[in-house]
């Protein structure tokens, strides 16, 4: 049963425009949510985050929205750049019982054409 | 400050065979995490260590074996390898003073199994 679901493997954009990238979770618990960025032949790195307790937050050209109601966060990117290129994995965590845990998703590998 | 780091990069294996994955980090982690990644399937957990001489396990433990004896280190151990277990292999490692703490990743393994 997958608690973290990328339904969309992959999305091209122009440069310039906005990257929208989508999350959903089944698990009730989770309250903290983060995105991470990879390229080929490297490992994950940190993007962005979100608390349960936020319904935004922004950092540069990177907005994660989170709407608890719907089980859904998104990661905007605006504008998107052509390094922007790379999988972005969504990963949630539960504050109460296993926080030590992430559950990531499958992950959508985002193309920005020149 | 190298960060986390994972050895070997590559490997070839035949069925059957044994080898063990090295991740070695340098911040004072307390927390560390073995997982796999395989194509459509997002990042796995396989086991994981909240400190020194402690090993739990993840999401997809079966045919692998761990060993955290010193708090920088943390050894996957495959004993008898399989064709299934030929995937990419990342460490990670995280402080986890607070559930918000993030996690850090190698550069990864590839493994094949013949």
């Amino acid at each position: 049963d997958q608690q973290v679901k990328q339904n969309s493997p992959s999305l091209s954009v122009q440069e310039g425009r906005i990257s929208i990238l989508n999350c959903d979770y089944t698990n009730s618990m989770f309250d903290y949510f983060l995105w991470y960025k990879k390229y080929p032949a490297e490992g994950p790195t940190f993007l962005i985050s979100i608390s349960s307790i936020k319904d935004k937050n922004e950092d540069g050209r990177f907005t994660v929205f989170l709407n608890k109601s719907a089980k859904h966060l998104s990661l905007h990117i605006v504008p998107s750049q052509p390094g922007d290129s790379a999988v972005y994995f969504c990963a949630a965590s539960a504050s109460q019982g296993g926080s030590e845990k992430l559950v990531f998703g499958k992950g959508t590998k985002l193309t920005v054409n020149p | 400050n190298a960060g986390v780091t994972q050895t070997p990069k590559f490997r070839v294996l035949k069925t059957g065979q044994s080898m063990t994955l090295l991740c070695a980090q340098d911040m004072n982690h307390e927390y560390m995490y073995w997982y796999r990644q395989d194509p459509g399937m997002g990042l796995r957990l396989i086991h994981y260590s909240v400190g020194e001489g402690t090993t739990a396990k993840g999401e997809v433990p079966d045919g692998y074996n761990v060993s955290r004896l010193k708090k920088q280190n943390f050894l996957l151990g495959l004993e008898s390898a399989a064709p299934s277990q030929t995937s990419v292999y990342f460490c990670a490692s995280s402080p986890l003073k607070t559930y918000t703490d993030t996690q850090y990743f190698g550069p990864g393994t590839r493994l094949t199994v013949l």
